[in-house]
């Protein structure tokens, strides 16, 4: 039973416009979370990270947003460049150390 | 310039052969990890190592084995006990456990085992 999920295999947008990568969780013990990218043929980088003391973490085009509640987050991008296409992974962690990487879901920005 | 190198990028293997893969890294980080990624799914961690000498199993140990003789090195040994092993190899290393966790791993470029 995934308990990171990204429900959406791919997505399709834009150059110029925004994309919204979404993310679900199944723990509300989960304490951090964090997007990695991923180009084809290499490995994952590091992209953006939250606390979930906060609900909101920018960095340049880069922003990710945390509902607790509803225990969902999502990555937005704005404004998305051919450049961002790549697999995009949510990852949240149970413990300090751990961490639990959902499926990904490849962007696709089009010029 | 500083990193994680993984070798070979590609790598088949017949069924019922152990095969080791490679994997090291020049940026004196103490934690070392095996992800396997298949499509649709997550990375998964097969192994991980927080100081030389030391290694733990992950989620999915079965069948495969690990060593860390070395902080530079953790190479993967996928043997003939794995029922599945064609999939997509990944290696990380981060300073310590907790900070790679909250902070990034640093990823290699990953090895491509097929089973022929």
């Amino acid at each position: 039973d995934q308990q990171v999920k990204q429900n959406s295999p791919s997505l399709s947008v834009q150059e110029g416009r925004i994309s919204i990568l979404n993310c679900d969780y199944t723990n509300s013990m989960f304490d951090y979370f964090l997007w990695y990218k991923k180009y084809p043929a290499e490995g994952p980088t590091f992209l953006i990270s939250i606390s979930s003391i906060k609900d909101k973490n920018e960095d340049g085009r880069f922003t990710v947003f945390l509902n607790k509640s509803a225990k969902h987050l999502s990555l937005h991008i704005v404004p998305s460049q051919p450049g961002d296409s790549a697999v995009y992974f949510c990852a949240a962690l149970p413990s300090y150390d751990k961490v639990i990487f959902g499926p990904g879901t490849s962007l696709s920005v089009i010029p | 310039d500083g990193g994680i190198t993984q070798s070979p990028k590609y790598l088949f293997r017949k069924e019922g052969q152990n095969v080791t893969l490679s994997c090291e890294q020049n940026l004196n980080h103490d934690a070392m990890y095996w992800y396997r990624q298949d499509p649709g799914q997550g990375l998964r961690l097969i192994y991980y190592s927080q100081i030389v000498n030391d290694f733990q199993k992950g989620d999915i140990a079965e069948g495969y084995s690990v060593s860390r003789e070395k902080k530079e090195s953790f190479p993967l040994t996928v043997t003939s006990a794995q029922k599945n092993p064609t999939a997509f190899y990944l290696c990380a290393s981060s300073i310590d456990l907790g900070t790679g966790a909250r902070y990034g791993y640093t990823f290699g470029s990953g090895t491509r085992l097929t089973v022929v």
